[in-house]
C-alpha cells in the first residue's frame, strides 16, 4: 500500500516568510510524529498526534512552529517568520499507535531558508 | 533527559569484512530500534527489539539488545557495497511516542 506521503518534498523561504508543510500518513495509522532533521544529524522529535489530538509538542523549537491535524489524518506543520536556523529536512512519520510500535518515515521536505 | 550515543560515526570498511555498531543510551528502556538512511532519502524501518537479550537477523545485519548494559548492537556480517548508507538506532522511554535519534554511523562499503 501506499506509504507516508509529503509535500512539498523541496521548499525555499527567504527570512520572514511563513511556510507551510504536509503529511499524509499511512491510511488507518493513529499516530503522526514531526521530526527535524539537521544535516549530518539525527532526527529530533517536534511534535506527536493521536488522531486529532495534539499529545506531546514539547519539541517544537519556538512558537513560531505550529501543528495541526484537524480529521486525525492529514497534518500540516507552519512555522511563522522563518529564520535560518529552521533549514533542515522535516520528516513526518505515522504509527498503528499501538504500544510497542513501528513508526514509518515519510521522505520528508527539504526547508532551505535564504 | 535521554541520551542515545552512538560509535564509530563514520566507518570505512572493506567488502567481505566484519564489523560492529554500538548504541549506548541514558534511561532504562527495553524498546530500541534500527533504521537505515541513504543519502537524500528517507529512514527505513530495519530492526525493532523490545526485550533484554532480544536479537534479530536479516541478511547480513544482525542486531541484539541488553537492556542492563543500555546497550544495543548492529553487526554487519561480510560487508557488500550496497550496504553503504548512514544507520541510527533510536530508542523509545516507553510512552510509545517519541523516538529519541542516536547520532548516526554512517557506514561506507569499498571494493
Amino acid at each position: 500500500g501506499a506509504g507516508v506521503s509529503q509535500s512539498p518534498r523541496y521548499k525555499v523561504a527567504k527570512r520572514g516568510q511563513d511556510v507551510a508543510l504536509r503529511c499524509d500518513p499511512i491510511s488507518g495509522h493513529v499516530s503522526l510524529f514531526w521530526y527535524q532533521q539537521a544535516l549530518g544529524q539525527g532526527p529530533e522529535f517536534l511534535t506527536y498526534f493521536q488522531n486529532e489530538a495534539q499529545l506531546d509538542k514539547s519539541g517544537l523549537p519556538s512558537d513560531r512552529f505550529f501543528a495541526e491535524r484537524p480529521e486525525g489524518s492529514v497534518s500540516t506543520l507552519k512555522i511563522q517568520r522563518t529564520q535560518q536556523e529552521d533549514s533542515a529536512v522535516y520528516l513526518c512519520a505515522s504509527s498503528l499507535g499501538l504500544d510497542p510500535d513501528t513508526q514509518y518515515f515519510g521522505p520528508g521536505t527539504r526547508l532551505t531558508v535564504l | 533527559e535521554l541520551k542515545v550515543e552512538q560509535n564509530p560515526l563514520f566507518l570505512s570498511m572493506q567488502e567481505g569484512k566484519n564489523y560492529t555498531i554500538y548504541c549506548n543510551y541514558s534511561t532504562t528502556s527495553d524498546r530500541l530500534y534500527w533504521y537505515r538512511q541513504d543519502p537524500g532519502k528517507s529512514l527505513e524501518s530495519l530492526f525493532v527489539l523490545l526485550s533484554n537479550g532480544a536479537v534479530k537477523q536479516e541478511g547480513r545485519l544482525m542486531a541484539s539488545l541488553d537492556t542492563k548494559a543500555r546497550l544495543s548492537t548492529l553487526h554487519i556480517t561480510a560487508a557488500v557495497h550496497d550496504l553503504s548508507a548512514t544507520y541510527f538506532c533510536a530508542v523509545d522511554p516507553g510512552t510509545a511516542s517519541k523516538l529519541t535519534f542516536g547520532t548516526g554511523t554512517r557506514l561506507q562499503v569499498t571494493l
